[in-house]
């Protein structure tokens, strides 16, 4: 596609469950990176995959918390025993290797009840 | 990263020319300074970066000062649709993948 696709766009789940977010990134897009976005605040680093290289994980807040990019495509991002502060919009990125242009998704809104 | 100073929040005349700054006084001189924005519930949008030179581009310019510790994103003629929060970042030299987000400037332009 055009651009980076993101699913599902929202995702209420009941707290304990896990949970799985995907992105698609923009094709030929080497790099990927996943934010989440708490209510009225900055965009908060998770992880960043960067083709064959070890993923950057250091954002992620917990162990619950884990990511996979299969085929240097598509991304998962799988929250597992989700509690409610785990609510926020989770972003997905991708860019060229030789930029930090990064062009986003429009996210996925995690409400966790 | 080098640490960026953003106003809260600014407000604008629909038309007019919107003048966003932003203050980095402990950029390295290898590190570019970069501007994205985000419309209301939806995903950033990158905007535009530069080094020392100035920059333009269909959206907006980019002036940095020459000792690099400040800059200002210009929109010349902002429309409502610009209303926006707009971020100002400075990634750390080497490590552009992690960009490190504020809460930048929260744009209201009016009609």
């Amino acid at each position: 596609g055009a651009g980076v696709s993101q699913s599902p766009s929202n995702k209420v789940t009941e707290k304990g469950k896990d949970v799985e977010l995907r992105c698609d990134p923009i094709s030929g897009h080497t790099a990927l990176y996943w934010y989440r976005q708490s209510l009225g605040q900055g965009l908060e680093f998770l992880i960043y995959f960067q083709g064959n290289s070890a993923p950057d994980k250091s954002g992620l807040p917990s162990d619950r918390f884990s990511a996979e990019r299969t085929g240097g495509s598509v991304s998962t991002l799988t929250i597992q025993r989700t509690q409610q502060e785990d609510s926020a919009v989770y972003l997905c990125a991708s860019s060229l290797a030789v930029s930090a242009e990064a062009f986003f998704g429009q996210g996925t809104r995690l409400t966790v009840v | 990263d080098a640490k960026t100073t953003q106003p809260t929040s600014m407000d604008c005349a629909e038309g007019r020319a919107a003048n966003l700054p932003c203050n980095h006084s402990t950029i390295s001189g290898n590190e570019y300074v970069y501007w994205y924005r985000q419309i209301h519930s939806q995903g950033p949008q990158y905007i535009i970066h530069g080094l020392k030179n100035n920059e333009t581009n269909e959206m907006a310019s980019l002036i940095i000062t020459e000792d690099r510790k400040s800059s200002t994103l210009i929109l010349p003629h902002a429309t409502l649709r610009d209303t926006a929060v707009y971020y100002c970042i400075v990634p750390r030299a080497g490590n552009n993948r992690k960009l490190i987000w504020g809460l930048g400037t929260s744009l209201a332009v009016n009609p």
